[in-house]
């Protein structure tokens, strides 16, 4: 079936540094990545849409200057982001679509801003 | 708009009894609904979904859930639940058609816990 790999696992990184997160899809070409962010023992906000090759739509509320996404082939995605603080600590998850239908979702990453 | 809504926070239920988890949802035109399992600190693992077709859908784990347009629901079951099934439940509605981009919203999650 398809995989997405979702890398690291979990991060831990000081104030004011960034922070690359990347999704790849290991057997199918990802038309459409979704990035989502989940607080503890809550559901998962969508963050941004990004199809590859175009610009990512982000969700109201969501600072684009803050979580960069970058689609640049079909088969990764990178959220990075930038100046982190301890509020951006969480669980950050990708999920993609390829060319037949279904969304598969990476592993999670745990941020912990220090 | 589409949302999704789960009433239970949790659900505690014995070993060998049925599980029920459930899901009512609300999206304009013909909804692809899922089912999805966490682990803590684990991303979403795909247990069902829901297209066209038969209301009954088996996935996997021995689940399965039924479409009610009527009721606009798609509860989860397990006619047995083990303990290993102790996990957070969300459900997914996002609107029918050809684009792959069409966003999900997922439910608030229900925890289930199975005692021993």
């Amino acid at each position: 079936g398809a995989v997405v790999s979702q890398h690291p696992s979990w991060v831990i990184c000081k104030s004011g540094t960034s922070v690359k997160i990347e999704c790849r899809s290991l057997d199918f070409q990802a038309t459409t990545m979704f990035w989502y962010r989940q607080f503890p023992k809550q559901s998962l906000m969508l963050m941004a849409t990004s199809n590859e090759g175009s610009k990512a739509t982000y969700e109201q509320g969501v600072e684009k200057d803050k979580f960069l996404i970058n689609h640049a082939s079909l088969t990764l995605s990178t959220l990075t982001v930038t100046s982190a603080h301890p509020e951006d600590s969480s669980f950050y998850i990708c999920s993609a679509t390829g060319f037949s239908y279904g969304y598969t979702f990476g592993s999670g990453t745990r941020l912990t801003v220090v | 708009a589409q949302s999704v809504a789960q009433p239970e926070d949790q659900v505690n239920v014995a070993e060998g009894n049925p599980l029920t988890v459930k899901c009512t949802y609300s999206v304009s035109g013909n909804p692809y609904l899922f089912w999805y399992v966490q682990y803590p600190n684990r991303g979403l693992q795909f247990l069902l979904k829901y297209i066209t077709g038969d209301n009954l859908v088996k996935g996997s784990y021995g689940f399965e859930a039924e479409f009610n347009k009527s009721q606009t629901s798609f509860h989860l079951k397990k006619p047995s639940a083990l303990v290993s099934d102790s996990a957070l439940y969300f459900c997914a509605v996002s609107r029918g058609g050809r684009s792959n981009d069409y966003k999900l919203s997922f439910g608030a999650g229900t925890t289930v816990t199975v005692r021993a």
